[in-house]
């Protein structure tokens, strides 16, 4: 399998604060990276995919001036969650596309838990 | 995209073969089924994926019925560290390949 990383692997941090998040492909190149949210008892959400080299695609009703996404490289993509509030509060999971062999496949990361007091 | 339903919950019995089913019945013709669990606080973890032959792995076997339109995650030999909520996916196979993830099954393997 391919590994992926997160770091931190938890957060607190006082409202109106912004808080970085990254994800790291560790033993494959990874052009295209998603990132997650999810509640307690829910499924994961996606938030935006992230494309190396060019801008990120948010989706719907995800607020892209406020969840700002980095793919600077091939294995490293950032989700900075900028004036963070209560409500912002989640675990948050990024994904790694591998397209090596056969496999077209999300490996995902252990991810981050964001509390915003 | 593709919609997938699976039951909410199931239990089965240590050392017993856990099968968890899964419907997609709008599936396209070139799209592909992924299983992932995700154990409590932990990222999702890759299990099996297939298009439409059965498929088998180290952890897991996939059964595709013949028409698509469901299938199946088989666990041979559960045990309590199998207990998770398991995710069935079909890959949209538009630009960006994203996954939706729905509600997803909670296995309980009992001792």
């Amino acid at each position: 399998g391919a590994v992926v990383s997160q770091h931190p692997s938890r957060v607190i941090c006082k409202s109106g604060t912004s808080v970085k998040i990254e994800c790291r492909s560790l033993d494959f190149q990874a052009t295209t990276m998603f990132w997650y949210r999810q509640f307690p008892k829910q499924s994961l959400m996606l938030m935006a995919t992230s494309n190396e080299g060019s801008k990120a695609t948010y989706e719907q009703g995800v607020e892209k001036d406020k969840f700002l996404i980095n793919h600077a490289s091939l294995t490293l993509s950032t989700l900075t969650v900028t004036s963070a509030h209560p409500e912002d509060s989640s675990f948050y999971i990024c994904s790694a596309r591998d397209l090596r062999g056969r496999a077209d496949t999300q490996y995902f990361g252990p991810g981050t838990r964001l509390t915003v007091l | 995209d593709a919609k997938t339903t699976q039951p909410p919950s199931m239990d089965c019995a240590e050392g017993r073969a856990a099968n968890l089913p899964c419907n997609h019945s709008t599936i396209s013709g070139n799209e592909y089924v992924y299983w992932y669990r995700q154990i409590h606080s932990q990222g999702p973890q890759y299990i099996i994926h297939g298009l439409k032959n059965n498929e088998t792995n180290e952890m897991a076997s996939l059964i595709i019925t013949e028409d698509r339109k469901s299938s199946t995650l088989i666990l041979p030999h559960a045990t309590l560290r199998d207990t998770a909520v398991y995710y069935c996916i079909v890959r949209t196979t538009s630009g960006t390949y994203k996954y939706i993830f729905g509600t997803g099954t909670r296995l309980k393997v009992l001792a």
